[in-house]
């Protein structure tokens, strides 16, 4: 059962595309995030909403935006794609109560040359 | 800046010992620490959390010990099994002011346990 889903698991494009990455949640969670992994850097905060109405940068937002379209969908787009955003790209949901257990998706895979 | 630091980088053990991994932070707000445990192609999940009121809190074979004091904590893996080949990694967070809800991660630990 994939209650956080992410799309699409694997891109690669070139440099100076615009990219949209796409995350939706049946989970029913107000609060969604987007984190960047990379080796040796852990999970980075790249961007994260509280509510449908709240959009928040994180420790490394330059270079990306991103859209609250429902409480389910949190979408992140490189405006500009760049060889150093070549990442393994989360998306995690928590809900408002309890002890912020976040749930990731699975991750999209992306390249950019 | 790298508000909490993780070491090793990377561990290989024999089945049936006990991996250790530390982590280290520096924000006094910190008040909830969760391990999250991530195998090859899938996201990271909860593994095991704790908060600052106890210094040590097992389930199953894992373990957080937790130094308030040195504002350090680690996850010890007793009887590890080569299905505990994963990374980890540590995080912290705040229930209150304008971290909460945010989890900030360190580096990671790439665990091999051989059989």
């Amino acid at each position: 059962d994939a209650d956080v889903t992410q799309t699409p698991r694997n891109r690669i494009t070139k440099t100076g595309k615009r990219i949209m990455l796409e995350c939706s949640q049946t989970k029913g969670h107000d609060r969604m995030y987007w984190y960047r992994q990379d080796p040796g850097l852990g999970l980075r905060l790249i961007y994260y909403s509280f509510d449908v109405k709240d959009i928040n940068k994180g420790e490394i937002s330059d270079g990306y935006s991103v859209s609250r379209q429902a409480q389910a969908k949190f979408s992140l787009s490189l405006e500009s794609a760049i060889p150093n955003q070549t990442a393994l790209y989360f998306c995690a949901t928590s809900d408002r109560t309890g002890l912020n257990e976040q749930f990731f998706g699975p991750g999209t895979r992306l390249t950019v040359l | 800046q790298q508000q909490v630091k993780q070491s090793p980088q990377s561990l290989i053990v024999q089945k049936g010992g006990i991996p250790i991994i530390n982590c280290a932070y520096e924000n006094t707000a910190f008040d909830y620490f969760p391990w999250y445990q991530q195998f090859p192609g899938k996201g990271p999940a909860l593994l095991i959390a704790i908060r600052p009121d106890v210094s040590e809190k097992k389930e199953g074979r894992f373990t957080i010990s937790f130094n308030k004091s040195a504002k350090q904590f680690s996850l010890h893996i007793m009887d590890s099994q080569p299905g505990d080949s994963a990374t980890y990694f540590c995080a912290a967070s705040s229930y209150g002011g304008t971290s909460y809800g945010k989890l900030t991660f360190g580096q990671g630990t790439i665990l091999t346990v051989h059989p």
